[in-house]
């Protein structure tokens, strides 16, 4: 069945960076699109990224574009998101998520993992 | 960018009895809408695609309509696992993929 573990979130300072990862099993991981949503404490969900299948076309929400990379490793099977230049509004448990079929441009998101707390304060 | 719109913002329904959630786009996107449920510290769980179809493992007591801009889903027959948050999301038209508020359901 379809597996995903993130890690890397944490206490940061605003301003500071922070990595985190995706760790993918249970489906082949190189032919699916995947995805980061977030949730800040209390709120709903942010679509914040996705990553095509091949690592070549990335997406990226205003909030954090040009602050936030997403990538991949197909050969580990894993997802990552560097997130720079944090601000306290970027608090949130941040959620990896594959997309549900490996074609077509209308993909809902099938499996997600249970997420990891970023938390940023001063 | 697409605007979800989820209502109500709280739902009181007993067990037992049915509840029916709304989301309306501010524009169409067909039936590309997609329903999730959460429960207090968990992952969203895909309950709906296609606006109508229910995922793999959900209990035919779910079920969703509609197509354009209007979209319900509806429970019936409520179990206690039932109340939790439930939130649209449109993939028609991306990025960004957008997301409703959310509908949270608690007991009456």
């Amino acid at each position: 069945q379809v597996q995903l573990v993130e890690s890397g979130g944490g206490l940061v300072k605003p301003g500071e960076s922070l990595t985190l990862s995706c760790s993918a099993s249970g489906f082949i991981f190189s032919d699916y699109y995947m995805n980061w949503i977030r949730q800040a404490p209390g709120k709903g969900l942010e679509w914040i990224s996705s990553i095509s299948s091949g690592g070549s076309t990335t997406f990226y929400a205003d909030s954090v574009k040009g602050r936030f990379t997403i990538s991949r490793d197909n050969v580990k099977n894993s997802l990552y998101l560097l997130l720079s230049s944090l601000t306290v509004e970027d608090t949130a448990v941040y959620y990896c998520a594959k997309d549900a079929k490996n074609w077509g441009d209308y993909n809902w998101f099938d499996s997600w993992g249970q997420g990891t707390l970023v938390s940023v304060s001063a | 960018e697409i605007v979800m719109t989820q209502s109500p913002a709280t739902l009181s329904v007993s067990p037992g009895e049915s509840a029916t959630l709304s989301c309306r786009a501010s524009q169409s996107v067909g039936s590309n809408l997609a329903w999730y449920q959460q429960k207090g510290g968990q992952a969203p769980r895909l309950l709906i695609y296609g606006a109508s179809t229910r995922a793999t493992g959900i209990p035919a007591r779910f079920s969703g309509s509609g197509s354009g801009t209007e979209f319900t889903l509806t429970i019936s027959s409520l179990q206690s696992e039932d109340f939790a948050v439930y939130y649209c999301q449109q993939y028609y038209n991306w990025p960004p993929y957008t997301f409703g508020q959310g509908t949270k359901l608690e007991v009456k």
